[in-house]
């Protein structure tokens, strides 16, 4: 079984600072680590996966994210947000044998405001 | 690339109704899922299928419900004698086989059950 936390429901920023949605997951197996952004009535857009390799992986938007197996984290990280990055992000995790199905955490709306 | 689409955007309907969404994946991809969103959390895994074959179901899929993919091209997903407890955006995804290949979302049925 694997579970996600993210332990921010809400995160308000201004505009142009930095932010940092946090993600922490479990499992008994290896993983595979997703984020996926959802705007208003719309269904999830990728904007990064980590799969294997480099811990830090860069994504969309100017998005990145770090994975740190020790911890087991994966947060999201962006240096400076646009107005247009208000939004739900969502962490998810799926694992690296023949399953297919992600396991989404609850999600993060970050809200950036002027 | 087209996209995922999914018909129709909205459906409301009495209790007890039945009800039937469509889901066209991206034309290259075998493997088709079908999650649940209710308010204020991230999607949760229903079912999936590997062409025309449906490879697992979670135990949220009730005897209610039903999900059909069969010519391995587009889904449905049927949900018979509908309930309160049904009400919730209804998100299908594609991917090309792999479980370190992401899934492509498409922007929902929102269902509402008066």
């Amino acid at each position: 079984a694997q579970s996600v936390t993210q332990l921010d429901s809400q995160v308000p920023v201004f505009e142009e600072a930095p932010v940092e949605l946090r993600c922490n997951y479990s499992s008994s197996v290896s993983v595979y680590l997703f984020w996926y952004v959802q705007y208003p009535n719309q269904g999830l857009q990728l904007l990064l996966k980590y799969l294997s390799g480099s811990t830090l992986v860069k994504g969309i938007n100017g998005f990145e994210a770090e994975f740190n197996k020790s911890q087991t984290s994966f947060h999201l990280r962006k240096p400076s947000v646009h107005i247009s990055d208000t939004a739900e992000y969502f962490c998810a995790v799926g694992n690296t044998g023949t399953a297919s199905k992600l396991t989404f955490g609850t999600g993060t709306r970050l809200q950036v405001t002027l | 690339d087209t996209g995922v689409s999914q018909d129709p955007r909205h459906k409301i309907t009495k209790r007890g109704q039945n009800v039937t969404f469509r889901c066209d994946p991206i034309s290259e991809h075998n493997r088709l899922y079908w999650y649940r969103q209710t308010l204020g959390q991230g999607p949760e895994f229903l079912t999936y299928f590997q062409n025309e074959a449906q490879l697992e179901k979670s135990r949220l899929l009730s005897d209610r419900f039903s999900a059909e993919r069969p010519k391995g091209s587009f889904s449905t997903l049927e949900i018979q004698r509908t309930e309160q407890g049904d009400s919730a955006m209804y998100l299908c995804a594609s991917s090309k086989q792999g479980s370190n290949q992401p899934q492509h979302f498409g922007d929902g049925t929102r269902l509402s059950i008066l």
